[in-house]
């Protein structure tokens, strides 16, 4: 198994806090990816990075930001939680050789009241 | 319409059948391809990762690419209880980002 943890595995917030979500891995791979998974709508990427402070948008960046200040860990902000956040987050990793897949986490469960 | 299409099922099959999971595309730049498999409450797992068109055998497990048809095929011999799980398909063009399928859950019946 790919070395990546997420943390919390489950939380339960209110509407308008802030909720920061953590993926920590062991692999060294220069790639980190954050995705919610929705009924319906599959994985959709929220943001990525392609090393240390360098980070992009995705198809589904509103209302969402990142941070990479090491390798390892790469963190998922919501800076006032909504109920439409409400959703599965997945971490996944991928190497820095030429066009390999991504490996997942096994997601953050968070729901927005 | 989507650039990935894939039936949400679920398939129910008996154990021990060959399993068939589709999926068609529009975008014809797609190179990468690959199958993942989600266990409830857990994260894809990679299954099959292939360039281009052809086959590809593991195990089990064989992924097909038919690019000209731009559709793309998992199957599943001797399928067992364990491989009860939703599959989802995926694929690449280059760096560019992974599009997914909505996934494909399957139950094998003992």
């Amino acid at each position: 198994d790919a070395g990546i943890t997420q943390s919390p595995r489950h939380k339960v917030t209110e509407t308008g806090t802030p909720v920061t979500l953590r993926c920590h891995q062991t692999e060294n791979h220069r790639y980190m990816y954050w995705y919610r998974q929705d009924p319906g709508h599959g994985l959709r990427l929220i943001h990525y990075s392609y090393g240390v402070k360098d980070t992009d948008k995705g198809e589904v960046s509103d209302g969402y930001s990142v941070s990479r200040s090491k390798t390892e860990d790469f963190l998922l902000t919501l800076e006032s939680a909504t109920s439409s956040q409400t959703s599965v987050y997945f971490c996944a990793i991928s190497s820095d050789t030429d066009n390999q897949p991504q490996h997942f986490g096994d997601g953050t469960r968070l729901s927005i009241l | 319409q989507k650039e990935v299409e894939q039936d949400p099922g679920p398939l129910s099959v008996p154990e021990g059948a060959i399993v068939s999971l589709n999926c068609t595309y529009s975008n014809s730049a797609f190179q990468y391809f690959m199958w993942y498999r989600q266990y409830s409450r857990k994260g894809p797992e990679l299954l099959m990762y292939t360039y281009s068109s052809g086959n590809k055998e593991d195990g089990r497990f064989t992924a097909q690419v038919d690019k000209s048809s731009k559709y793309i095929s998992l199957f599943i011999r001797d399928s067992q209880p364990s491989d009860s799980a939703t599959y989802l398909c995926a694929m690449r063009k280059g760096y560019q980002k992974v599009t997914f399928g909505t996934g494909t859950k399957l139950q094998v019946i003992p």
